[in-house]
């Protein structure tokens, strides 16, 4: 498939490190944010949410963490794989309670074996 | 359950040209938006349609447009195709009543040439 992105910030990481990729969100008004992940030649896919009430929420191996005061979301992937290699995105959605997704330029995470 | 349906897969088509998508979303869910990912920009918001009414549209010119119909399937389209049309379309859906949860199908690549 197509590259997602030219000139993304990359992270490189050896399996089994921890990842942490970094993301600044644009709107104050925003009360849901989303982690995707894309791989190439596919459709974003849901990695885990959060919303504007709380500060931190955990999945499976990935963490969200919610900084509102600096507006900034962080994923944290640990033990990473390298089938997690990929484009990570940050969504955030704003109270209009219309389903429009603002988001983030990506960041390709490579992990190597 | 099935996911969310996008064809086709791939298009190639002439400057000047007008072009058909088709989303189909998971059964239930009543709101389609279409995005479109470009390497340079990014994903960016189109439109949603909720109950076959356009609810949110982003900042594009009017040669692009859409419609859902009463099952919820949605269709977009391009007229008077540019080169810089050329990307990938995608569309995700949810129940669209600020329960969250959006899924994106696989997307269509729009090459124009």
């Amino acid at each position: 498939g197509e590259s997602v992105g030219l000139h993304l910030p990359t992270l490189s990481v050896q399996e089994g490190d921890n990842s942490i990729i970094n993301c600044a969100y644009s709107n104050s008004a925003s009360d849901y944010f989303i982690w995707y992940k894309q791989e190439s030649g596919k459709g974003p896919q849901f990695i885990i949410d959060i919303r504007s009430n709380m500060d931190k929420r955990q999945g499976q191996r990935v963490t969200v963490l919610l900084n509102k005061t600096v507006k900034h979301l962080s994923l944290q992937i640990a033990a990473t794989q390298p089938g997690d290699s990929a484009v990570y995105f940050c969504a955030e959605n704003m109270r209009s309670g219309y389903s429009t997704l603002t988001f983030g330029k990506g960041t390709m995470l490579l992990v190597s074996p | 359950k099935a996911g969310v349906t996008q064809t086709p897969r791939y298009l190639i088509k002439t400057r000047g040209q007008q072009v058909t998508l088709s989303c189909s979303p998971i059964s239930g869910h009543r709101s389609v938006s279409w995005y479109q990912q470009t390497p340079g920009q990014g994903l960016q918001f189109l439109f949603e349609y909720f109950s076959e009414t356009q609810r949110n549209k982003g900042n594009f010119p009017g040669r692009f447009s859409g419609r859902q119909f009463s099952n919820s399937r949605s269709e977009m389209n391009v007229s008077t195709l540019e080169l810089g049309d050329s990307a990938l379309y995608l569309c995700a859906s949810s129940l669209g009543d600020r329960s969250y949860g959006y899924t994106f199908g696989s997307g269509t690549r729009l090459t124009v040439v």
